[in-house]
């Protein structure tokens, strides 16, 4: 069955340190996103992609960056990591339809 | 003010109501609707889908859209214990990402 799956799950990091999440869908979906989801925010879009190299900054992309090089993964690295980055964040793609998204099971990173 | 405004809740219900969320939003642009679930330490995964006015019933799931007014509602009929999670609003006018609410926790007593 297709899919689309985020590692790690869970990531503890220190403040400064470059980090990459990774996002790997088995959908064949030409679109994919990143959001991130925090209390009190909800669900904001960080970066997404209509395909290979093709990157995009949603609302929050600062200090955040996308490369497209295959159809299947958008790794997103935080740069320097910040304790703001403290969230959890959510990878989804979708078809060009841009009917309901699919997302991931999210990865729960701490900058300390 | 945000583009999207949803009560966060908790929202308690009985088990057996009927329950109704709704979200209201200001950018008149939007076209396309959505409705998602959230599981605790769970991806969001979609429920309803929508486009422009008018109702959409899928089993005990009806969503309706009034561009009018800028509402979007969500009702569960026969509402389960698994039914409590948290249900995102979300909409979008172009090829962009959504936008999405922040969520209401609902609460289904057995």
């Amino acid at each position: 069955d297709a899919e689309i799956t985020q590692s790690p799950r869970h990531k503890i990091t220190e403040t400064g340190r470059q980090v990459t999440l990774a996002c790997h869908q088995t959908w064949n979906h030409n679109n994919m996103f990143w959001y991130r989801q925090d209390l009190g925010h909800g669900l904001r879009l960080i970066h997404y992609s209509y395909g290979v190299h093709d990157t995009n900054k949603g609302e929050v992309s600062d200090g955040y960056s996308v490369s497209r090089s295959n159809t299947e993964d958008l790794p997103l690295t935080l740069e320097s990591a910040a304790s703001s980055q403290t969230s959890v964040y959510f990878c989804a793609s979708s078809d060009s339809t841009f009917y309901g998204y699919t997302f991931g099971s999210g990865t729960r990173l701490t900058v300390v | 003010q945000k583009e999207v405004e949803q009560d966060p809740g908790p929202l308690s219900v009985p088990e057996g109501a009927i329950v109704s969320l709704n979200c209201t939003y200001s950018n008149s642009a939007f076209q396309y609707f959505m409705w998602y679930r959230q599981y605790s330490r769970k991806g969001p995964e979609l429920l309803m889908y929508t486009y422009s006015s008018g109702n959409k019933e899928d089993g005990r799931f009806t969503a309706q859209v009034d561009k009018s007014s800028k509402y979007i509602s969500l009702f569960i009929r026969d509402s389960q214990p698994s039914d409590s999670a948290t249900y995102l609003c979300a909409m979008r006018w172009g090829a962009d990402g959504l936008t999405f609410g922040k969520g209401t926790h609902l609460i289904i007593q057995p």
